[in-house]
């Protein structure tokens, strides 16, 4: 069982901030590393799928980057929207078939 | 296209009897996958498939059973069900060439 923690846990931001949060992973075994956007009531979408360090992916407003070196992932959103408001996961990619997933961070983006 | 489908949405179970969650992808993905969420806890993995015939245990396997007949269905069964399988249950499948995983909307389970 590997640990995959993502900072904050909860998060609060006026429209229009820029924000961004952490996912920690080991950083052995590294395989790929994913984000996912996920709504309450809805499943998971998938954001990036991140596989070389120092990649950087970008997505409209939201962009991340990977440091598979010293194991985290960075997931910025600029200009937040309240349509941004959802949790964000992370999930670490081991090999083909062994994903191990942090808890998220829940965003509220307030009007 | 419909991607990934799971049924059903809810239910309510006793304890002891069985049910099986089904899933169905249309987008012809060798790996399927049965998660759990549980309030607090990450996706856990129960099992998952990389191809029609052929399944594994993951990380939370026990209590459950899995089979994979075809390519488009990974069904989930539940033998005796028991309160501590009360949870959100996913099925995913992936494309292998991007490694994406589609996930379905999921089934609320619960056991009392």
């Amino acid at each position: 069982i590997l640990n995959v923690e993502q900072s904050p846990q909860s998060l609060h931001v006026q429209e229009g901030d820029s924000t961004n949060f952490t996912c920690s992973f080991p950083s052995s075994n590294f395989y790929a590393l994913h984000w996912y956007r996920w709504e309450t009531a809805k499943s998971p979408e998938a954001l990036f799928v991140m596989t070389l360090n120092g990649d950087e992916k970008k997505k409209g407003r939201i962009s991340a980057t990977l440091n598979t070196k010293e194991g985290y992932s960075y997931l910025y959103i600029k200009g937040s929207q309240p349509e941004d408001s959802a949790t964000y996961l992370c999930a670490f990619q081991t090999g083909a078939n062994n994903l191990f997933f942090g808890t998220g961070t829940r965003l509220t983006v307030i009007p | 296209n419909a991607g990934v489908t799971q049924t059903p949405k809810f239910r309510i179970l006793k304890i002891g009897q069985s049910m099986t969650l089904q899933c169905t992808q249309d987008m012809n993905h060798n790996y399927m996958y049965w998660y759990r969420q549980d309030p607090g806890m990450g996706l856990k993995l129960i099992y998952y498939s990389v191809g029609a015939g052929i399944t594994d245990k993951g990380e939370v396997p026990n209590g459950y059973n899995v089979s994979r007949s075809t390519t488009e269905d990974f069904p989930l069964r539940l033998e005796l069900a028991a309160p501590s399988q009360t949870s959100v249950y996913f099925c995913a499948s992936t494309d292998r060439g991007t490694d994406t995983q589609y996930f379905g909307p999921g089934t609320r389970l619960t056991v009392l």
